[in-house]
């Protein structure tokens, strides 16, 4: 089954910057990845999805990218606010035959002031 | 329009014990999930209704524990007997026709502890 990666160590930074997160797999390629937020003692929120056959996705003042090639997607916050704070999940099918989403880990984005 | 709820938000029994936890769909979607996050741990599949029906349950963890939805509306999951590894967020999600919206939205979880 696919193995997901995401950094457990929380990332920090000052607000105003470009937060961005790494999300790897390995083992097949999947026909999408998601992003998900998280808050403590709430259930994770859906942000974005993105296909196998697109590179990038924006919604606002967030972008995904999605490379194949690397079997990575990167997720970019820009003009972070403190706001934007949370955990933040990948999630992808668990296998070639499957649509259901299967989560990684999660990294914790905290956002100074 | 309500989200998804779950009921209770906490719940904290004695090993051997028998807990039920309920989760109400967002009206109108098909499909609905259970998920389970241990600490420390990512968040698991247990398993996947579409409708009244069990599609997949190859992530229930064994026969202590049993989920229904009857009517396919409302479903519950219950352990029974609960032991010490149970313990953990139990969440409940539930999507439109896959295919139309393949995104899930989530409950707030119910914490089960068990001691």
């Amino acid at each position: 089954s696919q193995k997901i990666e995401q950094n457990s160590e929380a990332l920090n930074i000052q607000e105003g910057k470009t937060a961005t997160l790494t999300c790897n797999y390995t083992n097949y390629s999947p026909a999408y990845l998601q992003w998900y937020r998280q808050d403590p003692g709430r259930g994770p929120v859906f942000l974005l999805l993105i296909r196998e056959n697109e590179k990038e996705k924006r919604k606002e003042r967030l972008k995904v990218t999605f490379d194949t090639t690397l079997k990575q997607s990167l997720f970019h916050i820009t003009a972070s606010q403190p706001a934007d704070s949370a955990t933040y999940l990948c999630a992808l099918p668990s296998s070639g035959g499957s649509y259901i989403p299967t989560f990684g880990r999660g990294t914790s984005l905290i956002v100074h002031p | 329009e309500a989200g998804v709820t779950q009921f209770p938000s906490h719940s904290v029994i004695e090993k051997g014990q028998t807990v039920t936890l309920r989760c109400d769909p967002i009206s109108g979607h098909d499909n609905l999930y259970w998920y389970r996050r241990v600490m420390g741990k990512e968040i698991k599949f247990l398993l996947h209704f579409v409708k009244e029906s069990k599609q997949d349950e190859s992530g229930m963890p064994n026969n202590r524990f049993l989920a229904e939805r009857t009517g396919g509306t409302y479903s519950t999951l219950k352990v029974q007997p609960a032991e010490l590894e149970d313990s953990g967020v139990y969440f409940c999600a539930s999507s439109q026709d896959w295919g139309t919206s393949e995104k899930l939205f989530f409950g707030s979880g119910t914490q089960l502890s068990v001691l």
